[in-house]
C-alpha cells in the first residue's frame, strides 16, 4: 500500500510569493496534519483535518492555511513568504486523528525561500 | 514552543553498543511516542506508551515512562549502522480535542561500523 505522498519535494520561492503543498493520505486514513520543521529542531504542528473540518490550529499566523478535500487529501497554503519559511514540512495522516494512534508521515516538502 | 528536551542533543557509539536517549516534557499526557527520522526523509513511528504503562518493548527498543518526573528513555540495543537517524518524542495536548503532537528537539545518534 503507498504511504503518505507529497508534492513537491523540492520548492524554491522569493518573499513575498505564495505557495500550495499537497498531500495525499494513506488509503482509508481520515486525518491529515501538517508541521513545519526548521532545520534542526523537532517538528511543529501547523494544522490538522478530520473529514474536511479543522480540528486544530498550531500557533501560525493567518498567512497560513489548509483544507481537506472530499477523497480526504490536502492542500497547505502560505501567502506572503517570509524567509523564516524555508523549512521542511510534513504532513501526516491516521485513522481517526486521534493522539493515542501514531501518525504516518511523508517525506515531506522542502521549501526555500530566497 | 517544544514541550520537552532531548537528552543528550547528538550521541556517537560503536555498532553494537547500547544506545540511550532522555526525554522530558513539562505537561500532563496520555501517551508518548518516539518517532525516527532519518536525513531529509519524513519521521517514522517507532513505539507509542500509554501515561498508565511503565514500560515498553518492541523489537530492539525499550522505552520507560516515569509519569511523576515527567520523563521518558529509549534504548537502542545492540546498535546498527542502520540506526543512525535522529530520534524524537512527542506528546500528545491534553488540553485540546486533536491529534497534535507536540515534538522535543531530538537527539542525533550516530552509530559508527
Amino acid at each position: 500500500d503507498a504511504g503518505v505522498t507529497q508534492s513537491p519535494t523540492h520548492l524554491i520561492k522569493t518573499r513575498g510569493q505564495h505557495v500550495t503543498l499537497r498531500c495525499s493520505p494513506i488509503s482509508g486514513h481520515k486525518s491529515v496534519s501538517w508541521y513545519q520543521q526548521v532545520l534542526g529542531q523537532g517538528p511543529q504542528f501547523i494544522f490538522q483535518y478530520y473529514e474536511k473540518e479543522e480540528r486544530g490550529r498550531g500557533n501560525f499566523p493567518d498567512r497560513f492555511s489548509a483544507r481537506q478535500f472530499p477523497n480526504y487529501s490536502s492542500e497547505l497554503n502560505v501567502n506572503a513568504l517570509l524567509l523564516g519559511d524555508s523549512a521542511l514540512y510534513l504532513c501526516a495522516s491516521s485513522l481517526w486523528g486521534n493522539s493515542n494512534q501514531p501518525q504516518h508521515f511523508g517525506d515531506g516538502t522542502r521549501l526555500s525561500i530566497l | 514552543s517544544q514541550q520537552g528536551e532531548e537528552d543528550p542533543q547528538a550521541l556517537s557509539i560503536q555498532e553494537g553498543e547500547n544506545a540511550t536517549m532522555n526525554c522530558s516534557y513539562k505537561t500532563s499526557i496520555n501517551n508518548l511516542q518516539w518517532y525516527r527520522q532519518n536525513s531529509g526523509r519524513g519521521l517514522v513511528h517507532l513505539i507509542l506508551i500509554r501515561s498508565n504503562e511503565r514500560e515498553k518493548h518492541s523489537g530492539r527498543l525499550r522505552v520507560t515512562l516515569d509519569t511523576s518526573k515527567k520523563s521518558s528513555s529509549l534504548l537502542i540495543t545492540a546498535s546498527r549502522a542502520a540506526d543512525t537517524a535522529s530520534y524524537f518524542c512527542a506528546t500528545d495536548d491534553r488540553s485540546s480535542n486533536t491529534g497534535k503532537l507536540i515534538f522535543g528537539q531530538g537527539t542525533t545518534l550516530q552509530v559508527k561500523p
